[in-house]
């Protein structure tokens, strides 16, 4: 079985500044995908990122990307020049893809609050 | 990008009622739908995974007779929570997958019963 784990339940960071949110998972496959997701107070799940584990290079979409490192099952992502907007809660997910019925498996999540 | 609509964002109702919530994905045909559940400050619940025209795949320790899924067309799931009692009150998250590993969520509906 799949896990994720985001050990740092909460975390701050000062407007226009950088910050890293950690993840690690566990399985014993190879050809998997992985996310971060955001969850604003309106609850609403947006998709962040997404990582094929069988492509080398990180995904970056505008200011965020991840740091893959697919032997040490790690799966950071950073949020540069943070705005007041991005104060969320993020969860790392993993999807192991075997077609339609392919289930994400989330971690427990951070909540990360951005300050003016 | 796909849109997946939940139906309705809030609802209340008495215990010992029936509820039903609507997942309809709008401009795609969603061949699964997984529905979750989620209490507040943590993560989200796997409950089920439905596929259109069969029955539904519950996650162990989730009642089957308590939350009636449904999948009719390629585009509806709906989840029906019977007899609701005040522990079933919670926020609930459906999601929509196409066949190119696509997922996307509907906004959730919080339920409460009283």
């Amino acid at each position: 079985a799949q896990t994720v784990t985001q050990s740092q339940p909460e975390m701050s960071v000062q407007e226009a500044e950088t910050v890293t949110l950690s993840c690690t998972y566990d399985t014993s496959e190879s050809n998997y995908y992985l996310f971060w997701y955001k969850q604003p107070p309106s609850r609403q799940m947006i998709l962040v990122i997404r990582q094929e584990a069988y492509k080398q290079q990180n995904a970056t979409e505008n200011r965020f990307s991840v740091n893959f490192q697919k032997a040490a099952k790690s799966f950071s992502l950073k949020i540069s020049d943070s705005q007041l907007g991005d104060t969320a809660m993020y969860f790392c997910a993993f999807m192991l893809y075997t077609g339609a019925n392919s289930k994400l498996t989330f971690g427990k999540g951070i909540t990360l609050s951005v300050r003016p | 990008g796909a849109v997946v609509s939940q139906h309705p964002s809030w609802v209340i109702c008495k215990s010992g009622t029936s509820v039903k919530i609507e997942c309809r994905s709008l401009d795609f045909q969603a061949t699964t739908m997984f529905w979750y559940r989620q209490f507040p400050k943590q993560s989200l619940m796997l409950m089920a995974t439905s596929n259109e025209g069969s029955k539904a795949t519950y996650e162990q320790g989730v009642e089957k007779d308590k939350f009636l899924i449904n999948h009719a067309s390629l585009t509806l799931s709906t989840l029906t929570v019977t007899s609701a009692h005040p522990e079933d009150s919670s926020f609930y998250i459906c999601s929509a997958s196409t066949l190119v590993a696509g997922l996307y969520f509907g906004a959730g509906t919080r339920l409460s019963v009283l």
